[in-house]
């Protein structure tokens, strides 16, 4: 089935310690993007990426990174940098790449829990 | 003032109610809007997607665009007790490197 399969579903980090949210999709969408969603603030962007090679910072890329260097996956690092960790972390495709196809649908994987204890 | 406003609610109602769901938006630029379900705990699920103004019906779902008011609306018939989620409209012009996102009204459908 296609879709977007995100890893791991819970994940406990110890504070000064980097941990790496994994994305993967087999949608063939040129577009993915990292979401950040906290009780009451709705979904945040993090990065977003329309082409292989090349990323974007979103509104709070403060303490993240990313990669992407195939088109099926987007990882996102939380590192020790980020002062809230602490969140629920969702990805999603879409085919709004610069390669064109546009089509206006975004959609989602089922999301990272992240705890730092 | 925000991009886009969705009231939180929470909202309640008797199973089999009409549920009216809406959110404002400031941009006259937004073409493509939709709407998300989400569970507690797991990732949003495209419900909805319209382009432009104009209604899109699929099953017990509707969705109503006026741009000319920057007001969105999903209506849910005969709701269910599965259909307690979480609703979350989103939208965006045509370059697809930023979506708007309410903040999302939590639903409750009574049996």
């Amino acid at each position: 089935d296609g879709g977007i399969t995100q890893s791991p579903k819970y994940l406990f980090r110890k504070e000064g310690q980097n941990v790496t949210l994994s994305c993967e999709q087999n949608l063939n969408h040129d577009a993915m993007y990292w979401y950040r969603q906290d009780p009451g603030q709705g979904l945040r962007l993090i990065y977003y990426s329309q082409i292989v090679n090349d990323f974007q910072k979103g509104d709070i890329a403060e303490g993240y990174s990313v990669s992407r260097e195939k088109k099926e996956s987007f990882p996102l690092t939380v590192t020790s940098a980020q002062k809230n960790p602490t969140a629920f972390y969702l990805c999603a495709s879409g085919l709004f790449g610069l390669a064109g196809g546009y089509t206006g649908e975004l959609f989602f994987g089922e999301g990272s829990r992240l705890t730092v204890l | 003032q925000k991009e886009v406003e969705q009231d939180p609610g929470p909202l309640s109602v008797p199973e089999g109610a009409i549920v009216s769901l809406n959110c404002t938006y400031s941009n006259s630029a937004f073409q493509y809007f939709m709407w998300y379900r989400q569970y507690s705990r797991k990732g949003p699920e495209l419900l909805m997607y319209t382009y432009s103004s104009g209604n899109k019906e699929d099953g017990r779902f509707t969705a109503q665009v006026d741009k000319s008011s920057k007001y969105i609306s999903l209506f849910i018939r005969d709701s269910q007790p599965s259909d307690s989620a979480t609703y979350l409209c989103a939208m965006t012009a045509n370059t697809g490197n930023q979506f708007y996102f309410g903040t999302g009204t939590s639903l409750t459908v009574i049996p």
